[in-house]
């Protein structure tokens, strides 16, 4: 079982709609959780950080946590097409500093 | 959000040779770096670990010997590919944080190299 999984996409949306992506992690004691947006032939970049259950809103973007069930997810609302990306999912590891990433799951928005 | 810069950010060589990367973190003190190796539609691949003054730890199959890493302060960490080949030709990131604990990373913009 891989540490981190995504569902692999690629997800096609239309602009303005709502892109769901999902993230499952198997470490149960993993304590915060990150979604990064990485563009074709550059490096990841930090959207959200989220560390509690539940909720956490910045812009068009709502990371969900549900530790319980070892899920994590990612909203972007009003999809545009300069969100057409790449997300990974990483999850920062109980012993030590390292993230775990996922695969990441590739966002085109359609105009 | 903290900087981190690399450097070069491509890299054209013979096989045979090696290359330097650096990595820098601009505006905070960086206990811990991490590098990565990223090959075309795939995702990050961890290869090590480095802490200011102190040995890297390698991932399981990174070759230490192959892929030298110095942290020599709290701002630079570099990676030397030594005896570059072909399969060397990959993209890598570095990323760095201050090593609070659940902190995130913040990454370089990366160096892609490609290895005649």
């Amino acid at each position: 079982q891989k540490e981190v999984e995504q569902n692999s996409g690629p997800l096609s949306v239309p602009e303005g709609a709502i892109a769901s992506l999902n993230c499952t992690y198997s470490d149960r004691v993993s304590q915060s959780f990150f979604w990064y947006r990485q563009y074709s032939g550059k490096s990841p970049e930090l959207i959200m950080s989220i560390y509690s259950n539940g909720d956490k809103e910045d812009g068009r973007f709502t990371a969900q946590l549900n530790k319980a069930s070892q899920y994590v997810s990612l909203l972007i609302r009003d999809s545009q097409p300069s969100d057409s990306a790449t997300y990974l999912c990483a999850v920062g590891r109980s012993n030590d500093y390292k993230l775990s990433f996922g695969a990441g799951t590739t966002v085109t928005v359609r105009a | 959000g903290a900087v981190v810069s690399q450097h070069p950010s491509w890299v054209i060589c013979k096989s045979g040779t090696s290359v330097k990367i650096e990595c820098r973190s601009l505006d905070f003190q960086a206990t811990t770096m991490f590098w990565y190796r990223q090959f075309p539609k795939q995702s990050l691949m961890l290869m090590a670990t480095s802490n200011e003054g102190s040995k890297a730890t390698y991932e399981q199959g990174v070759e230490k010997d192959k892929f030298l890493i110095n942290h020599a302060s709290l701002t630079l960490s570099t990676l030397t590919v030594t005896s570059a080949h072909p399969e060397d030709s990959s993209f890598y990131i570095c990323s760095a944080n201050s090593g609070r604990a659940q902190e995130t990373q913040y990454f370089g913009p990366g160096t892609r190299l490609l290895v005649l």
